[in-house]
């Protein structure tokens, strides 16, 4: 009965190291989307993957951010050579593959950059 | 683009009272559904309720109901008999039809709900 599973729940890096994100999407679900949501603001779309597909990255900073959902495993969103401005929620949600229906939403992932 | 407003950025309600929270919309796509996602401070995001552009009948889900107005592109949460465990941030979202392929969600900015004993 798992939902999405995100981890961890909170992930602290310094200024230029590396920070990766996992979402394990909810049973029988094979869409991905990843959101940010800064300080006293709404959730902001970055990514939607399907397995092994990356379908839309409009809300994606051309820079040093990535992501990917493997055939096997969880989605992985990778932030490289991280800056005191990518503090923030990372939220993954999932849907299923005939998707009328609504996205179901992980807990988060904290990130704190010192 | 579309895009969301929520024009409240706080609000607050007695206990056992009624209050409405306001979003309005901006698209040029006939068809379309609209959320309200919850988010109380252990930061959850929990769906409260949602509606079909294709419907005119206005969704309820038991407390919550929507006063979904199409042309106005306006979609109002209304909270009945307001409960302590309803304090929380409360987003509106859009998000297009599947058929397009871009199933992101566009938040609006949230309304801070407190429920004063």
């Amino acid at each position: 009965n798992a939902g999405v599973m995100q981890n961890p729940r909170h992930l602290v890096r310094r200024r230029g190291q590396e920070a990766r994100l996992r979402c394990s999407p909810m049973k029988g679900h094979s869409h991905v989307y990843w959101y940010r949501q800064l300080p006293e603001e709404g959730l902001k779309f970055m990514v939607y993957l399907q397995k092994e597909n990356i379908i839309d990255e409009s809300g994606m900073p051309k820079e040093r951010f990535s992501a990917e959902f493997p055939k096997e495993g969880p989605s992985i969103l990778r932030i490289q050579q991280v800056v005191r401005g990518d503090s923030a929620a990372y939220f993954c949600a999932s849907s299923p593959q005939i998707s009328n229906q609504p996205q179901h939403f992980g807990d988060g992932t904290r990130l704190s950059i010192l | 683009a579309q895009t969301v407003t929520q024009s409240q950025p706080e609000m607050s309600v007695q206990e056992a009272e009624t209050v409405t929270l306001s979003c309005t919309y901006d698209t040029s796509e006939s068809d379309y559904y609209l959320f309200w996602y919850k988010q109380p401070p252990s930061r959850q995001m929990i769906l409260v309720i949602r509606q079909e552009a294709y419907k005119q009948q206005n969704a309820t889900e038991n407390r919550f109901s929507v006063n979904f107005q199409k042309a106005a592109k306006s979609f109002s949460l209304k909270i009945s008999d307001s409960q302590l465990g309803d304090a929380a941030m409360y987003f509106c979202a859009y998000r297009s039809p599947i058929i397009q392929g871009a199933q992101k969600l566009v938040f609006g900015q949230g309304t801070r709900l407190t429920i004063n004993p």
